[in-house]
């Protein structure tokens, strides 16, 4: 079975500083996406961004983008001139062949003055 | 475009009562799933679905059965709730080709006392 492993539970960001979340994963699959969800106070599940595993050049959408390591099963998020707005918690998940998302354990991000 | 709708959004029930949560998608997506969220556990899958009339467990099925007599709509039971099932429990709905990304419901937060 796919595992995902968020090892930072708290991470902290001062606004308009650079911050990286951690994820790694296990699979046997070779075809496989990789995701970043984000969920504010209001509990609703955004998606930040996404990877497919067969492209080697990494996923980027604005101030966020990816580091995909796919020997390594590492897939880190990189907020860019962090706003008070990207204080969330954040969920790394991983979909196969059996099209289900298996998410970790989140990281809570907080953004400070 | 609605997307994907849960009813009800917040419910309290006593030990040993029973209830239904109900998910409609009107994207005509042919999977849908049902989550649950807990502090620190990240979101599991609870049962799933790929077809209208079919139905299969996630990894944390016991205590719930579903239902998906319509393709629209997917619809989650708990037959005698207990303290253990409160949560946030989340519907999510895709097509069936990877990846074209999963759409989430709002959440219905459920508290058994």
């Amino acid at each position: 079975a796919q595992t995902v492993t968020q090892s930072q539970p708290e991470m902290s960001v001062q606004e308009a500083e650079t911050v990286t979340l951690s994820c790694t994963y296990d699979t046997s699959e070779s075809d496989y996406y990789l995701f970043w969800y984000k969920q504010p106070p209001s509990r609703q599940m955004i998606l930040v961004i996404r990877q497919e595993a067969y492209k080697q050049q990494n996923a980027t959408e604005n101030r966020f983008s990816v580091n995909f390591q796919k020997a390594a099963k590492s897939f880190s998020l990189k907020i860019s001139d962090s706003q008070l707005g990207d204080a969330a918690m954040y969920f790394c998940a991983y979909t196969g062949t059996a099209s289900k998302l298996t998410f970790g354990t989140g990281t809570r991000l907080q953004v400070t003055l | 475009n609605a997307g994907v709708t849960q009813t009800p959004k917040f419910r309290v029930l006593k030990t040993g009562q029973s209830m239904t949560l109900l998910c409609a998608q009107d994207m005509n997506h042919e999977y849908m799933y049902w989550y649950r969220q807990d502090p620190g556990m990240g979101l599991r899958l609870i049962h799933y679905s790929v077809g209208e009339g079919t139905t299969a467990k996630g990894e944390v099925p016991d205590g719930y059965n579903v239902s998906r007599l319509k393709k629209q709509n997917f619809l989650l039971g708990l037959e005698s709730a207990a303290p253990s099932q409160t949560s946030v429990y989340f519907c999510a709905s895709s097509f069936y080709s990877l990846p074209s990304g999963y759409t989430f419901g709002s959440g219905t937060r459920l508290t058994v006392v």
